[in-house]
């Protein structure tokens, strides 16, 4: 079984600035896939970006970059220069293997741009 | 490209009644889950299907609840008779299942509120 943890129920964070969001995962297989979700205030989950457990490199697309320590099981978001539309739920999650099983996800992190 | 589609929105109905949510996935894709969305539970995975065979039911709570997947476009999630603690967002959810990076595509969900 896989377990997410983020510790930060709400973050508030002035705008243009960086944005560090933690994520934890404890799984005991070797293959595994981490994921982040934002969902706005209107309700929807929008996938933002994918980390691989064997990918050499950290995942980045955009402003978003998934800052990936293995051997910490860590797999913090970073959003570059924030903006207000970047307020929002943040949700952590992973799979393991194949990912036909679904997603496992953290309670969230509730993150709020400050004008 | 159609996301995933879900219907209705929003589902006000009393305890008692029988509720039907209803789910088409994005075209091609394998697999399709349905989560359950509350304050105090967070995300939680109900069921999944793969190629349109139930997998794991193991998150239903209770026998009230019950899933089909006649066929690729079309699954539905039923629970009869409901309850006030039903009240939550359903999401359904699908994806393409390849490998770990699989991400799963969101429905915007329905609303069921039970009076």
């Amino acid at each position: 079984a896989q377990k997410i943890t983020q510790t930060q129920p709400g973050m508030f964070v002035q705008e243009k600035e960086a944005v560090t969001l933690d994520c934890t995962y404890d799984t005991s297989d070797p293959s595994y896939g981490l994921f982040w979700y934002k969902q706005p205030s209107s309700g929807e989950m929008i996938f933002l970006i994918y980390q691989g457990s064997y990918d050499q490199q950290n995942a980045t697309e955009g402003r978003y970059s998934l800052n990936f320590q293995k051997a910490r099981k860590s797999a913090n978001l970073v959003i570059s220069a924030s903006q207000l539309g970047d307020s929002a739920m943040y949700f952590c999650a992973t799979h393991s293997g194949g990912g036909a099983d679904g997603l496992t996800f953290g309670k969230g992190t509730h993150l709020i741009i400050q004008p | 490209d159609a996301g995933v589609i879900q219907s209705p929105r929003h589902e006000v109905t009393e305890m008692g009644q029988e509720v039907t949510l209803r789910c088409k996935p994005i075209s091609g894709h394998n697999s399709l889950f349905w989560y359950r969305q509350t304050m105090m539970r967070g995300l939680e995975l109900l069921i999944y299907f793969n190629n349109n065979v139930p997998i794991d039911d193991s998150g239903m709570p209770e026998d009230r609840f019950s899933a089909k997947m006649p066929n690729a476009s079309f699954s539905t999630l039923k629970i009869q008779p409901s309850e006030p603690r039903d009240s939550a967002v359903y999401f359904c959810a699908s994806s393409l299942v390849q490998g770990a990076n699989s991400p799963l595509h969101f429905g915007n969900g329905t609303r069921l509120t039970v009076t």
